[in-house]
């Protein structure tokens, strides 16, 4: 089957420091790289959709200036979560696709803590 | 955002029995239903996606139903293993998917 990293899977990060987070597809070209977030207890919220070479679009109450999305192959997205704060600490999760109606491949996830 | 129920939370079952839960999903803009199986220190995986109304999918000892005028979806597991002990989450997709919270499945030997 179809193979999603994620780096890292797990980052402690001192607050006002920025974070970069990586998904690849490794064994296919992914059209479109989702990124969620898990808060505890609940299911996997949605933050940005990116396609190769054009802007993510972001869900609704997702700051794009704080969670910097760069989806610059069809093999890579990355989410940079700048200027961190500790309620930033969550698990993020991407996975990818090859167009819609496809099932998603996803990475292990990125456990991070801001301190 | 859509507003996508799952039933029940959690469920504690014997090996062998079969179990089923639900997805309840709202039928408008429907396109597709996706259903993951996501094990502890894993990442999701898919089980299905269905997108007529009345599909039936199988895969082995899984197997799912799917009625989208009045949106909802079936999940049937035969015979449950401790090794079906996982969280499953369900996705109906209308031009983006949405996860519900998922049934936390539990198998005992």
């Amino acid at each position: 089957g179809a193979v999603v990293s994620q780096h890292p899977s797990r980052v402690i990060c001192k607050s006002g420091t920025s974070v970069k987070i990586e998904c690849r597809s490794l064994d296919f070209q992914a059209t479109t790289m989702f990124w969620y977030r898990q808060f505890p207890k609940k299911s996997l919220m949605l933050m940005a959709t990116s396609n190769e070479g054009s802007k993510a679009t972001y869900e609704q109450g997702v700051e794009k200036d704080k969670f910097l999305i760069n989806h610059a192959s069809l093999t890579l997205s990355t989410l940079t979560v700048t200027s961190a704060h500790p309620e930033d600490s969550s698990f993020y999760i991407c996975s990818a696709s090859t167009g819609a109606g496809n099932e998603q491949f996803f990475g292990p996830g990125t456990r991070l803590t801001v301190l | 955002i859509l507003n996508v129920e799952q039933s029940p939370q959690s469920l504690h079952v014997q090996e062998g029995d079969s179990t089923n839960f639900t997805c309840s999903f709202p039928s408008s803009n429907f396109y597709a239903l996706h259903w993951y199986r996501w094990e502890t220190a894993k990442s999701p995986e898919a089980l299905f996606v269905m997108t007529l109304n009345g599909d039936e999918k199988k895969k082995g000892r899984i197997s799912a139903t799917l009625n989208t005028k009045e949106g909802y979806s079936y999940l049937y597991i035969k015979g449950s293993q401790p090794e079906d002990s996982a969280t499953y989450l369900c996705a109906p997709e209308a031009g983006k998917s949405t996860f519900g919270d998922g049934t936390t499945l539990t198998v005992k030997p």
